[in-house]
């Protein structure tokens, strides 16, 4: 069974610009959380949803936005992108949005902004 | 406020020697108390997870781990480390208090030497 996939790789912005990033969840899993992580740090949570419902948020700016697709598949959005964001971003997904059930990652995409 | 301490930036271990991984929390509620581990150039994965029943939880790779309510801990254990293990660790646990939160620890670098 194919595991999350994640799209583009790696990707390099300028500061200012925009950028979505893809996430398609393992198949019979509902939701999708994510994560940024620097370098050095653990992955601070970004956001989770299910049934493509925001069911949490992380201390992100407005900059930062997600939505989830019919097929559990899922998008974050970065505006007006800051030196500051370059990182890795990894997607989670579950089979529920229980805080019971682990998360299973993708590879990440790894932005750079310049 | 949720958090997820593991002290330790680095272990260093003999191979065939029992290793431990140190991981504390706070949580206003019930944790629900997670264990990944993240291989280079690899995305993070599940080891274990203790939400309930046991205090002594067993994972993947021969992995456990104990939970102790009166010191806010979820220490991370094998009885015998392999080189194979040498990776970042680390340590979450979820929101449980109204929200969909993961909180990741800083991580903890095993080095195992043969």
């Amino acid at each position: 069974d194919a595991g999350v996939t994640q799209s583009p790789t790696h990707l390099i912005k300028t500061r200012g610009q925009h950028v979505t990033l893809r996430c398609s969840p393992i198949s019979g899993h509902k939701s999708v959380s994510w994560y940024q992580q620097v370098l050095g740090q653990g992955p601070q949570f970004i956001f989770q949803y299910y049934e493509k419902e925001e069911r949490g948020r992380g201390n992100f700016p407005d900059r930062f936005s997600a939505r989830q697709f019919p097929n559990y598949s899922s998008e974050l959005n970065v505006n007006a992108l800051l030196l500051g964001d370059s990182a890795l971003y990894l997607c989670a997904s579950s089979l529920e949005a229980s805080l019971s059930y682990e998360q299973y990652f993708g590879p990440g995409t790894r932005l750079t902004v310049t | 406020a949720q958090s997820v301490a593991q002290p330790e930036d680095q272990v260093n271990v003999a191979e065939g020697n029992p290793l431990t991984v140190k991981c504390t929390y706070s949580v206003s509620g019930n944790p629900y108390l997670f264990w990944y581990v993240q291989y280079p150039n690899r995305g993070l994965q599940f080891l274990l997870k203790y939400i309930t029943g046991d205090n002594l939880v067993k994972g993947s790779y021969g992995f456990e781990a104990e939970f102790n309510k009166s010191q806010t801990s979820f220490h991370l254990k094998k009885p015998s480390a392999l080189v194979s293990d040498s990776a970042l660790y680390f340590c979450a646990v979820r929101d449980n208090n109204g929200g969909f939160k993961t909180i990741f620890g800083a991580g903890t670098r095993l080095f195992v030497k043969a």
